[in-house]
């Protein structure tokens, strides 16, 4: 079974405090991306990696960051949580262009 | 710039029943993918169905179906014989260079 894990289901940090948010993939996919849920605005991009060590910017970078040492690992960063990046994220993956994209089981973030 | 349009927000079903989910999309690219993910509460976003652009036939899997009208840009989705398994978000994507999401339509099957 291909999968894409996350590191945590529920996580709950304090306006200020500087967020891990880490996802693995066993599938050898090139791309790998990063994803915020919220009702009535769907899926929105973060940041995306095409390869190792490399980083393009999404529709909403603000607040964020991202690192990709390893061809299986991206993990997105949130340098000072504040209260509106409560949200789910959802890291995805896929073999390249025009391919489905696999999702983890996303990340519901509570920033208090 | 491609853009994914889900406009029914909430959708409802008696089990058993048909039900049709609707997308439309913009774009200028020529050769580009459609998808169907579903997103059980609390579960893990699955690709339901998928449609390459250059093929005419609609695309069918089991109890899932679309209908692919490329020069009006629509990509509905139906599902028949509604389960309550079905209960779910729906999201419609497209991708070329990029994917792109829909909003997403909540489906909810009525025992």
């Amino acid at each position: 079974d291909v999968k894409v894990t996350q590191s945590s289901r529920y996580l709950v940090k304090r306006t200020g405090e500087k967020v891990f948010l880490e996802c693995v993939q066993d599938m050898d996919h090139e791309n790998m991306f990063w994803y915020r849920q919220d009702p009535g605005l769907g899926l929105r991009l973060i940041y995306f990696s095409y390869d190792v060590k490399m980083k393009e910017k999404g529709d909403i970078p603000e607040g964020y960051s991202v690192s990709r040492e390893k061809k299986e690992r991206f993990s997105l960063i949130l340098e000072s949580a504040s209260t509106n990046q409560t949200s789910m994220y959802l890291c995805a993956s896929d073999s390249g262009s025009y391919n489905e994209q696999f999702f983890g089981p996303g990340t519901r973030l509570t920033v208090l | 710039a491609q853009t994914v349009t889900q406009s029914q927000p909430e959708m409802s079903v008696q089990e058993a029943e048909t039900v049709t989910l609707s997308c439309t999309y913009d774009t200028s690219e020529s050769n580009y993918y459609l998808f169907w993910y579903k997103q059980p509460p609390s579960r893990q976003m699955i690709l339901v169905i998928r449609q390459e652009a250059y093929k005419q036939q609609n695309a069918t899997e089991n109890r899932f179906s679309v209908n692919f009208q490329k020069a009006a840009k629509s990509f509905s989705l139906k599902i028949s014989d509604s389960q309550l398994g079905d209960t779910a978000m729906y999201f419609c994507a497209y991708t070329g260079n990029q994917f792109y999401f829909g909003t997403g339509t909540s489906l909810t099957v009525i025992p």
